[in-house]
């Protein structure tokens, strides 16, 4: 069974480039079935989708963030990553890692089934 | 943008009851489309996929339903532990978009 678990500081200074890690166990992060997701919430506010890579690293983002976000897959550790650059207090949020399953019946791609615990960032100088 | 309007954002329910929480799309979203239950501190848990497909492990009492535009999650008799925030997911295009979220606490 898969498990996520995300790590980095949990405190950063506007400007900066926010940086996050997700590692993933019981699995493995090659494999075909699987693109590997951020996603943050920002206090009181909605969730929003940051991006999503396959472990070919192929990527999607979210284009409210595009011009900020990197995600990139290490397989040899079997991690995934997230870089935020420029971020202000608007970026504070609990950031989440997920795994975006494959179905091989006829569901194909299916919602979200697993996540991380989350790793909450705050931004302030 | 799919935007996702879940309602209510909040509700209080007893015990027993049955409650129901929406999720419609701005557009056509197939049935791409999970339900989640999320506690205080904890990690989001699925109980729903491909609209009305129950995760594995979830009691029967929840359900979804739907296609299209309009889905719906039910829990059908509610019980202590399942006051919690619940909220849909649309992955039918990018961006990928979240409902606002359903409180449900007790009554």
């Amino acid at each position: 069974q898969l498990q996520l678990q995300e790590s980095g500081p949990g405190l950063g200074k506007p400007s900066e480039t926010l940086s996050l890690t997700c590692t993933v166990s019981g699995g493995s992060i090659s494999s075909s079935t699987y693109y590997w997701v951020w996603i943050r919430q920002p206090p009181g506010k909605g969730r929003e989708w940051i991006g999503s890579i396959y472990y070919s690293g192929n990527t999607y983002y979210n284009p409210s963030l595009r011009s900020r976000v990197t995600i990139s897959v290490d397989t040899s550790k079997n991690q995934f990553s997230l870089k935020l650059s420029s971020v202000t207090a608007a970026d504070t949020a609990m950031y989440y890692c997920a795994s975006y399953p494959y179905y091989s019946d006829n569901s194909g791609w299916v919602a979200f089934d697993t996540w991380g615990q989350g790793t909450m960032v705050t931004v302030s100088s | 943008d799919i935007q996702m309007t879940q309602s209510p954002s909040s509700l209080s329910a007893s015990v027993g009851d049955r409650v129901t929480i929406t999720c419609r799309a701005s557009q056509g979203i197939r049935n791409d489309l999970g339900w989640y239950q999320q506690k205080p501190g904890k990690a989001p848990k699925r109980l729903i996929y491909a609209a009305s497909s129950l995760q594995s492990g979830v009691p029967s009492r929840f359900s979804g339903s739907g296609s299209g535009t309009e889905f719906t999650l039910t829990i059908s008799s509610l019980q202590p532990e399942d006051f919690a925030t619940y909220f849909c997911l649309q992955h039918h295009s990018y961006p990928l978009t979240f409902g606002g979220g359903t409180k449900v606490e007790i009554k």
